[in-house]
């Protein structure tokens, strides 16, 4: 089985302060990692995935990412954060191509102008 | 290109009545695949289609639910007859290949409200 944790229900940083939201996970084979973003009243935007290769990824708008196998984490980090990222944050994993992909339960992030 | 299009945006019904949801993928996207989220609680999976068949049913709740996806175009997700429970915002996604890593392409969803 798969399984995705995103232990914050909230996180709040101040504009241009780093900020990270946090995401685990839990699969029998080898992960494959997402991050996706909702803004109000929108579907989920893609913004970056961990397939194989460097354990930091790079996506979209500044974001990036961690892959760490032995903590089974992939948390989502951004250097200094605006405040147009306030958003929810989701953190999704498969556990092979033709799984399905399981979400987490979202973290709200809001940057603090 | 034009991205994943739901209809209707929202929706409020009566418990027992029955909705109808539409989902239009991205042109060329094969792989479909319905979503929900209810209560602000995590993303579910419900099923995916590939093409028009269904390659992975096993998210869907009940036999109150019904997807089709004929000619292998756009999709339909009906409830019938709809419950409280079924309250909440379903999604739909497209994706090109059906390797790990090819990304979901989201709609804007339906926000479902059984009253």
């Amino acid at each position: 089985a798969q399984s995705v944790a995103q232990p914050e229900d909230q996180v709040n940083v101040a504009e241009g302060n780093p900020l990270t939201v946090k995401c685990t996970y839990s699969v029998s084979g080898n992960p494959y990692l997402f991050w996706y973003v909702q803004y109000p009243n929108r579907g989920l935007q893609f913004l970056l995935k961990y397939i194989t290769g460097d354990n930091l990824v790079k996506g979209s708008y500044g974001f990036e990412a961690e892959f760490n196998k032995s903590q089974t984490s992939f948390h989502l980090k951004k250097p200094s954060a605006l405040v147009s990222d306030s958003a929810l944050y989701f953190c999704a994993v498969r556990d092979g191509p033709a799984r399905q992909l399981t979400f987490g339960s979202g973290t709200q992030l809001t940057v603090l102008p | 290109e034009a991205g994943v299009t739901q209809f209707p945006s929202h929706s409020v019904i009566e418990k027992g009545q029955t909705v109808t949801l539409r989902c239009d993928p991205i042109s060329g996207h094969d792989n479909l695949y319905w979503y929900r989220r209810v209560m602000g609680k995590e993303i579910k999976f419900l099923l995916h289609f590939v093409k028009e068949s269904k390659q992975d049913e096993s998210g869907m709740p009940n036999n109150r639910f019904l997807a089709e996806r004929t000619g292998g175009t756009y999709s339909t997700l009906k409830v019938q007859p709809a419950e409280l429970e079924d309250s909440g915002v379903y999604f739909c996604a497209s994706s090109q290949g059906q390797g790990g890593g090819s990304p979901l392409h989201f709609g804007n969803g339906t926000r479902l409200t059984v009253t």
